[in-house]
């Protein structure tokens, strides 16, 4: 399995601020996802970051409102601008396992509990 | 794309209670996985099963991938059993991703 970490846990922004959020890995790994959860919903992909190149984005998901880096295999950070109250949601970030029996099993970090004023 | 659906969306046991939840997904896939929300958020991995039946515990799993479902089993339910439970499906349509059905909101009463 593997370890993530995500900073911060939790915030509290105005609308119109931007807010990045950090995600950490304790093993180098090729694919890093970010994940949305609004309130009471499922989770959504927002993009995939591969290290060395641009993310990819699922439909109804822009780079300008969530850029993304990812300068190592073992970080990335996404960044919400532009904040409006419909962007209070959780963020997750999730990776695939790296062993044989869990190739492709997803782990997630704790999730950045946002809520937007 | 692949749908996954996830029944029932809500359930209230007693505590003690056995339960079964049910995920189906409408095209083939080569992974499937279980997962628990804890009403912190935090998502616990229950079960990595493409196919075949799992145990863990008091909970335990059976994808039958040729007919696009599986089971979950929660026996002898406890209130630390409250949260959401995600059933989650890999496609590769499009680029890689996992998808996620829409949850069973579960509440365990003492």
């Amino acid at each position: 399995s593997a370890v993530i970490s995500q900073k911060p846990s939790r915030d509290i922004c105005q609308r119109g601020t931007s807010l990045t959020i950090q995600c950490q890995v304790d093993s180098q790994v090729t694919m890093m996802f970010w994940y949305r959860q609004q309130p009471g919903q499922s989770l959504t992909l927002i993009a995939t970051a591969n290290q060395g190149s641009e993310a990819t984005y699922e439909s109804g998901f822009v780079i300008d409102k969530f850029p993304i880096s990812r300068p190592n295999l073992t970080f990335s950070t996404l960044t919400v601008s532009n904040m409006s109250p419909e962007d209070s949601s959780i963020y997750l970030c999730s990776v695939e396992g790296s062993g044989y029996d869990t190739g492709n099993e997803q782990f997630f970090g704790p999730g950045t509990r946002l809520t937007v004023l | 794309g692949i749908q996954v659906e996830q029944s029932p969306p809500d359930l209230i046991l007693q505590e003690g209670a056995n339960s079964t939840l049910r995920c189906n997904f409408s095209d083939s896939v080569n992974n499937l996985q279980w997962f628990h929300q804890n009403p912190w958020g935090q998502l616990i991995n229950l079960f990595y099963i493409p196919s075949g039946t799992k145990q863990n515990g008091r909970l335990s799993a059976t994808t039958v991938a040729t007919e696009r479902y599986s089971l979950l089993y929660i026996s002898s339910s406890q209130t630390t059993d409250s949260g959401v439970y995600f059933c989650a499906v890999d496609s590769w349509e499009g680029g890689f991703k996992t998808i996620f059905g829409a949850g069973t909101r579960l509440f365990v009463k003492a």
